[in-house]
């Protein structure tokens, strides 16, 4: 069973930094590309970031670019985020979403984790 | 970036109707289109891919349609578990977007 276990959320002050972590088992980790996506309280979802198989082609959107770094360590099975400069709104559940493509351009989420809350405020 | 407008915004239906919910893409898209369900407090879960693609263990009342910039999801006869929030999203770029959602409320 494909699993993915999101950890590493909380309470941060603006300005601050946290490091999220996603835990995958069920898979062969090596061989998917995985995202992270947040919602934030209430609203929808934002695409956050990428990382290829390999974790030498990476993405990010343009409201995380330069403040968000996003690695993996394929003998660990797992998905980081390290989250620096934060903001009041980077505020939201964080979910990892392992990604499956089927051509050239053609991906979609198939496994979330459940989310990990990260709360900035003073 | 391209820009997903997902309408209507919120939806009042009632158990047994067909509904449509559409997705506007910024710019062509071919047929790289996405549609998740989620539901209060959980993930989201993969309806439809490619546009429409249904995903294995979907019941089959979940249909999509559309290329190029327009995009439907229908539900041919809405059940109680249905309700819920529904996102398109588009593969197309590199910067993997998401429409606004649409809320499905019993009427």
């Amino acid at each position: 069973e494909v699993q993915l276990v999101e950890s590493g959320g909380g309470l941060v002050q603006p300005g601050g930094s946290l490091r999220l972590s996603c835990a995958a088992s069920g898979f062969t980790f090596s061989s998917y590309e995985m995202n992270w996506v947040r919602q934030a309280p209430g609203k929808g979802l934002e695409w956050v970031s990428y990382i290829s198989s390999s974790g030498s082609t990476i993405y990010y959107a343009d409201s995380v670019k330069g403040r968000f770094t996003i690695s993996r360590d394929n003998a660990k099975n797992s998905l980081y985020l390290q989250m620096n400069s934060l903001r009041a709104e980077d505020t939201a559940v964080y979910y990892c979403a392992r990604g499956y493509y089927y051509d050239s351009s053609g991906r979609y989420f198939d496994y979330w984790g459940q989310g990990t809350l990260v709360t900035v405020s003073s | 970036d391209i820009q997903m407008t997902q309408s209507p915004s919120s939806l009042s239906a009632s158990v047994g109707d067909r509904v449509t919910i559409t997705c506007r893409a910024s710019q062509s898209i071919s047929s790289y289109l996405n549609w998740y369900q989620q539901k209060p407090g959980k993930a989201p879960k993969l309806l439809i891919y490619a546009a429409s693609s249904l995903q294995s263990g979907v019941p089959s009342r979940f249909s999509g349609s559309g290329s190029g910039t327009d995009f439907t999801l229908t539900i041919s006869s809405l059940q109680p578990e249905d309700f819920a929030t529904y996102y398109c999203q588009q593969s197309y770029s590199t910067l993997k977007t998401f429409g606004q959602g649409t809320k499905l409320e019993i009427k």
